[in-house]
């Protein structure tokens, strides 16, 4: 079965400042997705960003960017020039393949930010 | 504006009672899902339907059901046999975009259930 984990419980970041979360998984697949998801003190989840394993790029939204290491099985968030507004809970998730039909999330338990004014 | 709701907000049970949490989407989404949400444990699965009429149990399926009579609908049955189920529940849905299936789950705004 894949697990996700996440090895940062908390973290915190001045404000304008550069903060990254580190997320690891254990797969034996080869095709599988991988996201990120913010969930603010409201505990609605925000999809931050998305990254296919089969590309070799990593993805950027913005101030939020990837760094997918396909053969560590890491997918670090960085979070640029942070804001008050990125203080959340973000959670690192894990698909299965194109070829799995609609199948679950598999979450890690999550790094809750702070944001320091 | 599409959506998934889910109601209610918050919930109460009392020992020994089923309580029903209701999924509702308008998305039109072949997959829904259920999670549940503890302190420092992240989102664990419950149930997920993939189609109507169809679904599978997640790794902690205990002590809970589901149905899927319609696309529309996926609610979930807290039973007595539910020891702990104080927690965040949350329900997703999916479905397959142009460029396969990297679309993200789009999710309800959650029920906290609560034991009386």
């Amino acid at each position: 079965a894949q697990t996700v984990t996440q090895s940062q419980p908390e973290m915190s970041v001045q404000e304008a400042e550069t903060v990254t979360l580190s997320c690891t998984y254990d797969t034996s697949e080869s095709d599988y997705y991988l996201f990120w998801y913010k969930q603010p003190p409201s505990r609605q989840m925000i999809l931050v960003i998305r990254q296919e394993a089969y590309k070799q790029q990593n993805a950027t939204e913005n101030r939020f960017s990837v760094n997918f290491q396909k053969a560590a099985k890491s997918f670090s968030l960085k979070i640029s020039d942070s804001q008050l507004g990125d203080a959340a809970m973000y959670f690192c998730a894990y698909r299965r393949s194109r070829n799995s039909g609609n199948t679950p999330l598999v979450f890690g338990k999550g790094t809750r930010l702070s944001v320091i004014a | 504006d599409g959506g998934i709701t889910q109601s209610p907000k918050y919930l109460f049970r009392k020992e020994g009672q089923n309580v029903t949490l209701s999924c509702e989407q308008n998305l039109n989404h072949d997959a829904m899902y259920w999670y549940r949400q503890d302190p420092g444990q992240g989102l664990r699965l419950i149930y997920y339907s993939q189609i109507v009429n169809d679904f599978q149990k997640g790794d902690i399926a205990e002590g809970y059901s589901v149905s899927r009579e319609k696309k529309e609908s996926f609610p979930l049955t807290v039973t007595s046999a539910q020891k702990n189920p104080t927690a965040f529940y949350l329900c997703a849905s999916s479905q397959p975009g142009p460029k396969g299936w990297n679309q993200p789950q789009h999710f309800g705004d959650g029920t906290r259930l609560s034991i009386l």
